[in-house]
């Protein structure tokens, strides 16, 4: 079974960090490109940053450039995002996902969002 | 940065009613890769459609999409009490890769 997990999330202070972790299964996590979603109380979809099959090709969100680090293990299977100066804005539930092979990059491919976990629940907040 | 703008915001129907979602983009999505997403509370979005109409694993046919360059719709033939959710499209040809604001299926 092809399965995504989120860990990580909880009630951080404005200024704050925090690392969510998603852990993957049932499919060959480095030949996949990953990215994280939010999205906050009420509101839509929103992505937040992507990493290219094995690590090469990093994009974030405006919103979060600078703030945010993606990375992955393809040793463990698993995704992560390191998340400083948290503000209220981003609160949210985080979810990670998995990129089908649509289109090539060079040594990457991007695609619909086809496997996504669970979610974990960052709050921002005092 | 690709604005996706869907219409409407809610739809309130019956079951057995037939639905068609709009998904329209500020610019041409390169080779239509533009993706649905369907979304239960509490849940996770689920993936129902990619490069416009093809319906991922598991998706019943009456679920169905069709459009190009800005323009764009997901079609529910005849809705059914577990499709009653909110659908999101999605363009994934162009970084950003960018969600529409999402439409809510309700029952009437």
């Amino acid at each position: 079974e092809v399965k995504l997990e989120e860990s990580g999330g909880g009630l951080v202070q404005p200024g704050g960090s925090g690392r969510l972790s998603c852990a993957a299964s049932g499919f060959f996590f480095s030949s996949f490109s990953m990215i994280w979603v939010r999205q906050a109380p009420g509101k839509g979809l929103e992505w937040v940053s992507f990493i290219g099959s094995r690590g090469s090709t990093i994009y974030y969100a405006d919103s979060v450039r600078g703030r945010f680090t993606i990375s992955r293990d393809d040793a463990k299977n698993s995704l992560y995002l390191q998340m400083t100066s948290l503000r209220a804005e981003d609160t949210a539930v985080y979810y990670c996902a998995k990129m089908g092979q649509e289109l090539w990059f060079g040594n990457y491919s991007t695609g619909a969002m086809d496997v996504w976990g669970h979610g974990t629940t960052v709050t921002v907040s005092s | 940065e690709i604005v996706l703008t869907q219409s409407p915001g809610t739809l309130s129907l019956s079951p057995g009613e037939r639905v068609t979602l709009s998904c329209r983009a500020s610019q041409s999505i390169s080779s239509s890769y533009v993706a649905w997403y369907q979304q239960k509370i509490g849940q996770a979005p689920r993936l129902l459609m990619s490069a416009t109409s093809r319906r991922a694993t598991g998706i019943p046919d009456r679920f169905s999409g069709r459009g190009a360059g800005t323009d764009f719709t997901l079609t529910i033939s005849r809705l059914e009490p577990e499709d009653f959710a909110v659908y999101y499209c999605q363009q994934y040809g162009l970084s950003p890769w960018t969600f529409g604001q999402g439409t809510k299926v309700e029952m009437k």
